[in-house]
């Protein structure tokens, strides 16, 4: 049984350029959640997608976007790259958005921006 | 605001010791908790929840966490830490109970379990 995967695992961007991100949910879920990780630091909510509608969405500028297709799958989009985006970017899925339902992650893909 | 504070940066626990990982919340209602694990160049791992019902819950590798709510606090603990135990602990609150949402997490707890 597949876990939620995510790729690619590394990628190094510079300033300005655009990047997508893509997360395979955890067989069975339907529920996509990005996050933003930063060294040192929690992981901060991007959005979550649900039948592939935006649901709810953490203070993020419009420069990050995402998509879920109708397999579940998600991508996440980020334009006009900024140093300050460096961080590891985290998919979770889950089934469902209740809350009783725990988020499973990937391991994530480390951008860097030079 | 929901919000979950982790008050140790570092917890440091020789082999064989009980460990706890302490937690606080603060939520407008009731509380929606997890732990989460994160072991180097890997994303997080779900230990444990309480949702509802008895305070004291049992999740995975043998930790359990106690729920308090007079205390808002939801701290982690193993009777007996192993070297492996060693790693990043996140401790998690559910957003918008009523409508599933985002977890909110804490800063983050270090575990250095030493032989």
């Amino acid at each position: 049984d597949a876990g939620v995967t995510q790729s690619p695992t590394h990628l190094i961007k510079t300033r300005g350029q655009q990047v997508t991100l893509r997360c395979s949910p955890k067989s069975g879920h339907d529920t996509v959640s990005w996050y933003q990780q930063a060294l040192g630091q929690g992981p901060q909510f991007i959005f979550q997608y649900y039948e592939e509608e935006e649901r709810q969405r953490g203070n993020f500028p419009d420069r990050f976007s995402g998509h879920q297709f109708p397999n579940y799958s998600s991508e996440l989009n980020v334009n006009a790259l900024l140093l300050g985006d460096s961080a590891l970017y985290l998919c979770a899925s889950s089934r469902g958005t209740g809350p009783n339902q725990p988020q499973h992650f990937g391991d994530g893909t480390r951008l860097s921006i030079l | 605001a929901q919000s979950v504070a982790q008050p140790e940066d570092q917890v440091n626990v020789a082999e064989g010791n009980p460990l706890t990982v302490k937690c606080t919340y603060s939520v407008s209602g009731n509380p929606y908790l997890f732990w989460y694990v994160q072991y180097p160049n890997r994303g997080l791992q779900f230990l444990l929840k309480y949702i509802t019902g008895d305070n004291l819950v049992k999740g995975s590798y043998g930790f359990e966490a106690e729920f308090n709510k007079s205390q808002t606090s939801f701290h982690l603990k193993k009777p007996s830490a192993l070297v492996s135990d060693s790693a990043l602990y996140f401790c998690a609150v559910r957003d918008s109970p009523n409508q599933g949402g985002k977890l909110i997490f804490g800063q983050g707890t270090e575990l250095s379990v030493k032989p």
